[in-house]
């Protein structure tokens, strides 16, 4: 069954310190993957979206990595501001016209 | 708009009454999506159109959920007979192809007592 998995499911951390959530997936084939920012009561906002044959993107003080051999996606976020407080969602996409697979998230707090 | 957009934000059902979500894509985006998302959980896929066609409904929990897109526009999700296990987050999203950026309408938070 297609899968992803994230972790932690929460996280807590101080305003300026760095942070790096993870991404596991069973998903195959697969086409791409992406990461999207949702705060409270809002639609996921997309952050960036990796193909198979990049290993890293950047987004501002966004970086995502993918290690397609080891189906695995990190997502680090550098010098974190309060308005970073959101869940942040893991998706992978198979080929053509099949549904994305979206993780549960991670619920990350940044606190002054 | 220069989003999508979707209506009501909010909506309190009484159980067994039926509702109807709507969703207005990005202009001349040709895929269409819908999903429902539990509190503290992601998205869950419920169906797929590309212009007027719906290709996927794979997710749709049960026959209650009926979703259309006559026009290969706006689009409408309709749940009959509502159950409160129905109660979550409808987020509608857009996409200009098939496998392009997804663009996430505000979502439709539905209670059903």
């Amino acid at each position: 069954k297609n899968q992803v998995e994230q972790s932690p499911q929460s996280l807590i951390i101080l305003e300026g310190k760095n942070c790096t959530l993870q991404c596991n997936y069973t998903v195959s084939p697969f086409s791409n993957l992406r990461w999207y920012k949702q705060d409270t009561g809002r639609g996921p906002v997309s952050l960036t979206i990796m193909t198979f044959s990049e290993n890293t993107k950047s987004n501002g003080r966004y970086t995502a990595t993918l290690d397609a051999d080891t189906k695995q996606s990190s997502l680090h976020i550098t010098a974190s501001q309060l308005s970073d407080s959101a869940s942040y969602i893991c998706v992978v996409s198979g080929p053509g016209n099949t549904p994305l697979v979206f993780g549960k998230g991670t619920r990350l707090s940044v606190i002054a | 708009g220069a989003g999508v957009s979707q209506s009501p934000r909010y909506k309190v059902a009484k159980r067994g009454q039926d509702v109807a979500l709507r969703c207005d894509p990005i202009s001349g985006h040709v895929s269409l999506f819908w999903y429902q998302q539990a509190l503290g959980q992601g998205p869950e896929f419920l169906t797929y159109f590309q212009n007027e066609a719906q290709l996927d409904k794979s997710g749709l929990p049960s026959d209650r959920f009926f979703a259309e897109r006559p026009e290969g526009s706006v689009s409408t999700l309709k749940i009959q007979r509502t159950q409160q296990e129905d109660s979550a987050v409808y987020l509608c999203a857009s996409s200009p192809g098939v496998a392009g950026e997804l663009f996430f309408g505000e979502g439709s938070r539905l209670t059903v007592l």
